[in-house]
Formats: C-alpha cells, sequence, structure tokens
C-alpha cells in the first residue's frame, strides 16, 4: 500500500504566527515529496518539493523531510490571511504520485 | 501555452450512462493522470501513463478506462456511470527530466451521477 496520511484538521493560527503541517508516508521506496495549496473550487498548485533528508526553504516556506521516519512536514512562517487554504501532501514512487487528505488551514486576521 | 486543459467543466449523468472525460496537455509531457476528488477528501489516483500506448491502474480504476495514444491526449472513460462516481475529476501531467518534476493540474470536470 502506498498510504500518505495527514491531519485533516482543521488547523487555525493567528495572522503572522507559525503553521505546521505534517505528512507521513507508508511506502519506504517513495522518492520525492510534494506540498500542494488548494483553495476551495480549484485545482492544486505546488508550494514546496523535497527528495533529500533535511530543510528546504523557499520564502515564508520551509520543508522537512526525514526519510528514516517516513515524515513530512511544511512550516509556513509569518502565516498570511491568504494561505488559508487546504494543503495536500503528496509521495511520487517510481511513476506512481499518492495524495494525503488534506489539511484545512485557517489564518484568523 | 495552454498547460492541462479539460472537458467538459460539468456534466450531470444519469446512472448506467456512459462518457469520457478529455484531457489534452500541450507541454509535451511524457506522464499523465487521472485523479479523483471526493468533498472534503484528497485525490484518488485512478489510472496513469508513463507515455503514449502505456497506462497502468491507480488506488481506485474500478469503472473506469484510459487510453493514450497520442503524447498530448488522456482522456477518461466512464462505463455505466455510478452515484459513487459523483466527484470532481483532475487530469495532471508531469515531464521527466531526472529531477523532481512538478505535476500540472487541469482545472478539473465536476461530474455528478444521478
Amino acid at each position: 500500500q502506498k498510504e500518505v496520511e495527514q491531519n485533516s484538521g482543521p488547523l487555525s493560527v493567528p495572522e503572522g504566527a507559525i503553521a505546521s503541517l505534517n505528512c507521513t508516508y507508508s511506502d519506504r521506496g517513495s522518492q520525492s515529496f510534494f506540498w500542494y495549496r488548494q483553495y476551495s473550487g480549484k485545482s492544486p498548485e505546488l508550494i514546496m518539493s523535497i527528495y533529500s533528508n533535511g530543510d528546504k526553504e523557499d520564502g515564508r516556506f520551509t520543508a522537512q523531510l526525514n526519510k528514516a521516519s517516513q515524515y513530512v512536514s511544511l512550516l509556513i512562517r509569518d502565516s498570511q490571511p491568504s494561505d488559508s487554504a487546504t494543503y495536500l501532501c503528496a509521495a511520487l514512487t517510481n511513476n506512481d504520485m499518492r495524495f494525503g487528505a488534506g489539511t484545512r488551514l485557517t489564518v484568523k486576521p | 501555452n495552454a498547460g492541462v486543459t479539460q472537458t467538459p467543466k460539468f456534466r450531470i449523468l444519469k446512472i448506467g450512462q456512459s462518457m469520457t472525460l478529455q484531457c489534452a496537455q500541450d507541454m509535451n509531457h511524457n506522464y499523465m493522470y487521472w485523479y479523483r476528488q471526493d468533498p472534503g477528501m484528497g485525490l484518488k489516483l485512478i489510472y496513469y501513463s508513463v507515455g503514449a500506448g502505456i497506462t497502468d491502474k491507480g488506488e481506485v480504476p474500478n469503472g473506469y478506462n484510459v487510453s493514450r495514444s497520442t503524447t498530448e491526449d488522456f482522456p477518461l472513460r466512464l462505463e455505466l456511470a455510478a452515484p459513487s462516481q459523483t466527484s470532481v475529476y483532475f487530469c495532471a501531467s508531469r515531464p521527466w527530466t531526472g529531477g523532481i518534476d512538478e505535476q500540472f493540474f487541469g482545472p478539473g470536470t465536476r461530474l455528478t451521477v444521478l
């Protein structure tokens, strides 16, 4: 089974706070990992990708990967109301891309 | 580039009807995917293709069929529609460059089966 699991939330943080989103995956053969943001009624859009253990930073976003623990996370610093969306974690195993159920984030002004 | 396009945007089917959801991409991507997303849920992989003439099943292939006769097109066929197939269907494509390759999503098709 190639499962990707996320806390469904909802997660609510005040504006300016750090939002922390977590994801675990079951297939140790998974090579690459992705965080997508999805606004209601829209298609997913890529936020971050990561394939090496450690941290990867891009602006206010930091992705963390721990392959030994099969764990991926996304930190959003200085959260803005515009960050309110559902965040989907995905794992790529060979050519098979699987998604978690998503975590709904609300950033309150 | 138009990216990934999907038609139709919306469709209502009666139980037992059939239809084809169209997906096309103009980015010369090798990989194409079909997902369904039920309300409040994540994306479930239905089928994927690594190139023209090659397709493979994902998590939830039952009730669906695909074909990939060209690099650009990847239609999804629903035979004998059932209410359980009510969902939003997303098509996606991905290049292969040997690195971490982003999937590009189409705008989705909202299907209701009554």
